[in-house]
C-alpha cells in the first residue's frame, strides 16, 4: 500500500527560482517527516525534518512545510542551485514503527 | 568507515540462485532497514529491525526474503530462488533512535540474468 505518495515524478526549475517538492499521505497516524536527496549511485541522505507538532521548519535554503488536515507536506528550495538537482524523497514515520518513502521527485535545476 | 557498508555492491546472478547482501551498519545505531529501488520506482520497504524486538517483517514481498540481523550488529538479506523480477538496488540503512533521521549504505545493485 502507497502510504506516502509522490505524485510529481520530476520537476525542472531555473537556477534561482524556487522550488516546491510535494508530498502527499494517507495514514494520520504518522508523526513525524522527513526529505531526503539521493545523487545517481549514492544512497539517499538526511536533508530535513518535521515533528506533527510543528507546521514549518526552515534550514537555510530548505523549508519544510506540513499540513495535518491536509495531509500534505512540501519542500521549499530558495535560491534554487544546479548542485540541487537530485531525486528527492519524502519519507514518514510513527512511533515506534518503521519509515516509509515516496516515489521520489527527480529536481532538475537548469542553470 | 563510519557510515553503513554494504556488500557486495553488485552481484550478477542466474535466475534461480540464491543470494546474500550483507549491511554493517554504524555502530550503536539499533534500528536498521532494508529498502528495494527498482528501476525508475522509489524505495520500497522490506524489512526493519529494531533492537531486540520482533523484527517487522510486513514488506517482504514473498517467502523467497529473509534477513537476520545478530544483536545490533550487521544485517544479512537474503533471497532463495532468485527471479529477474527481483533486479533492484538493495538499500540498507540505520539510525540511532526511533524516528531519527535514517543513514544510507549506498546499496547493491543485483541483478538476475
Amino acid at each position: 500500500d502507497q502510504q506516502v505518495k509522490q505524485n510529481s515524478p520530476s520537476l525542472s526549475v531555473q537556477e534561482g527560482r524556487i522550488s516546491i517538492l510535494n508530498c502527499d499521505y494517507t495514514n494520520s497516524m504518522f508523526d513525524y517527516f522527513l526529505w531526503y536527496k539521493k545523487y545517481p549511485a549514492e544512497g539517499p541522505t538526511f536533508l530535513i525534518s518535521i515533528s506533527s507538532i510543528k507546521d514549518k521548519n526552515e534550514d537555510g535554503r530548505f523549508t519544510v512545510f506540513l499540513n495535518k488536515s491536509a495531509k500534505h507536506l512540501s519542500l521549499h528550495i530558495v535560491p534554487s542551485q544546479p548542485g540541487d538537482s537530485a531525486v528527492y524523497f519524502c519519507a514518514a514515520s510513527r512511533v515506534p514503527d518503521d519509515m516509509r518513502f515516496g516515489a521520489g521527485t527527480r529536481l532538475t535545476v537548469k542553470p | 568507515g563510519a557510515g553503513v557498508s554494504q556488500s557486495p555492491s553488485n552481484k550478477v546472478t542466474e535466475k534461480g540462485k540464491d543470494v546474500e547482501l550483507r549491511c554493517d551498519p554504524i555502530s550503536g545505531h539499533t534500528a536498521l532497514y532494508w529498502y528495494r529501488q527498482r528501476l525508475g520506482q522509489g524505495l520500497e520497504f522490506l524489512i526493519y529491525f529494531q533492537g531486540n524486538s520482533a523484527p517487522d517483517k510486513s514488506g517482504l514481498p514473498s517467502d523467497r526474503f529473509s534477513a537476520e540481523r545478530t544483536g545490533e550488529s550487521v544485517s544479512t538479506l537474503t533471497i532463495q530462488r532468485t527471479q529477474q523480477e527481483d533486479s533492484a538496488v538493495y538499500l540498507c540503512a540505520s539510525s540511532a533512535r526511533i524516528n531519527g533521521e535514517l543513514f544510507f549504505g549506498e546499496g547493491s545493485r543485483l541483478t538476475v540474468l
